[in-house]
């Protein structure tokens, strides 16, 4: 069973548009994180939420927590090519260090 | 400070064999948890140890086991290889403190079963 649903799937833009990616459960979390994997690597973290209504910022990517904390969103502004690979999102459940990750989404950006 | 390594980097076994799999974290975490990843599923939570003491366990058969060295380097070992357990198996280490449960992952181990 997965306890986070990531949408869209699969993402393709052009260069210089913004995109939204998103990341829903009816579970609560403790703690939610966001990566980004590329082919044939291990996910990096970007980010991790802990507030509920937290916003966190990474130069072009704004990280949001809902403020119920079951759902977190992704806002890319002005993609770049550098942007693409697979964006995962994470979370934590009570005191456990099991990350429960939704399948992903996959973002590909075209020059 | 050197990140999460694993070896070997990739692996093909034929069904029946067993494999073993290593993990050493980044300096300073105590904690190691082991994740499965297919095209299908996504990534999927194998065990966690700490300590030398396997604190958590996703739902996976009993084929699956693991370990951990005083030193915290970690071993996950997988016996009778079915032709699903093809996947890319990844690493990560946690310092466990704070309630942020960050984990930091390593490149992977592919395993291929023919």
């Amino acid at each position: 069973t997965q306890l986070l649903e990531q949408s869209p799937q699969f993402l393709s833009i052009q260069e210089g548009e913004n995109l939204t990616v998103y990341c829903n459960s009816s579970s609560v979390f403790s703690s939610l994180q966001w990566y980004r994997q590329e082919p044939g690597e291990g996910p990096v973290l970007l980010v991790t939420v802990v507030t509920g209504g937290e916003v966190k910022k990474l130069k072009r990517l704004t990280f949001q927590f809902g403020d119920a904390r079951k759902d977190s969103s992704l806002h890319i502004t002005a993609a770049q090519p550098g942007d693409t690979g697979l964006y995962l999102c994470a979370g934590a459940m009570g005191s456990g260090y099991a990350l429960n990750f939704g399948k992903g989404t996959s973002l590909l950006v075209t020059p | 400070k050197a990140g999460v390594t694993q070896t070997p980097r990739y692996l093909i076994k034929t069904r029946g064999q067993q494999v073993t799999l290593s993990c050493s974290p980044i300096s300073g975490h105590r904690s190691v948890s082991w994740y499965q990843q297919t095209p299908g599923q996504g990534l999927q939570f194998l065990f966690e140890y700490f300590s030398e003491t396997q604190r958590n366990k996703g739902n996976f058969p009993g084929r699956f086991s693991g370990r951990q060295f005083s030193n915290s380097r970690s071993e996950m070992n997988v016996s009778t290889l079915e032709l699903g357990d093809s996947a890319l198996y990844l690493c990560a280490s946690s310092a466990r403190t704070g309630v942020e449960r960050e984990q930091f992952f390593g490149p992977g181990t592919r395993l291929t079963v023919l």
